[in-house]
């Protein structure tokens, strides 16, 4: 079964600063696909960037970009200028091709703050 | 466009009640889940369907019933609630393919007293 891993429980970082979450995952599948999902205190879940894992080149959303390492079996999402309104718990996800309809395995998350 | 419609957005019950989450989706969407959202453990899906009249367990289906009768509607029934169901439901929907995210209703928040 496909398992994925948020090591950080919560980061911090300060208002224009830069941050990075790490998201490792395990999985015997070649093709596949990566998520972040941002989900603020209104508790709504947002998607935030995603990755195929047969593109070499790493996503990138405005602020958000992600460095996919698929050898490594990592998936980390920085966000840069950081701001007020990133303050979430950030979610990693993994969906693969599959009969199961493609079901989606979540990370733990990470707790992000971001101080002014 | 309401996307994923999910009632109530919180519910008391005491220990035994049973009760129905309703999530209903207007994007034609195959592909439709339940997952609780518990502290330090990520979204754990409950049960999933790919279509109307199929439904599958996921990883955490002990106490909950599904049923898919058509393509908009996927309801999560509690059958006798417990403690251990205090938690916070998402229901989600997206196209069956590997490449589409989910999209998220906006969650219910359960305590079981």
């Amino acid at each position: 079964a496909q398992t994925v891993t948020q090591s950080q429980p919560e980061m911090s970082v300060q208002e224009a600063e830069t941050v990075t979450l790490s998201c490792t995952y395990d999985t015997s599948e070649s093709d596949y696909y990566l998520f972040w999902y941002k989900q603020p205190p209104s508790r709504q879940m947002i998607l935030v960037i995603r990755q195929e894992a047969y593109k070499q080149q790493n996503a990138t959303e405005n602020r958000f970009s992600v460095n996919f390492q698929k050898a490594a079996k990592s998936f980390s999402l920085k966000i840069s200028d950081s701001q007020l309104g990133d303050a979430a718990m950030y979610f990693c996800a993994y969906r693969a091709p599959g009969t199961s309809g493609s079901r989606l395995t979540f990370g733990e998350g990470t707790q992000l703050t971001v101080n002014p | 466009n309401a996307g994923v419609t999910q009632t109530p957005k919180f519910q008391v019950l005491k220990t035994g009640q049973s009760m129905t989450l309703q999530c209903a989706q207007d994007m034609n969407h195959e592909y439709m889940s339940w997952y609780r959202q518990d502290p330090g453990m990520g979204l754990r899906l409950i049960h999933y369907s790919v279509g109307a009249g199929i439904t599958d367990q996921g990883e955490v289906p002990n106490g909950y019933n599904v049923s898919r009768s058509t393509t908009e509607d996927f309801p999560l029934r509690l059958l006798s609630a417990a403690p251990s169901q205090t938690s916070v439901y998402f229901c989600a929907s997206s196209y069956s393919t590997y490449n589409s995210p989910l999209h998220f209703g906006n969650g219910t928040r359960l305590t079981v007293t």
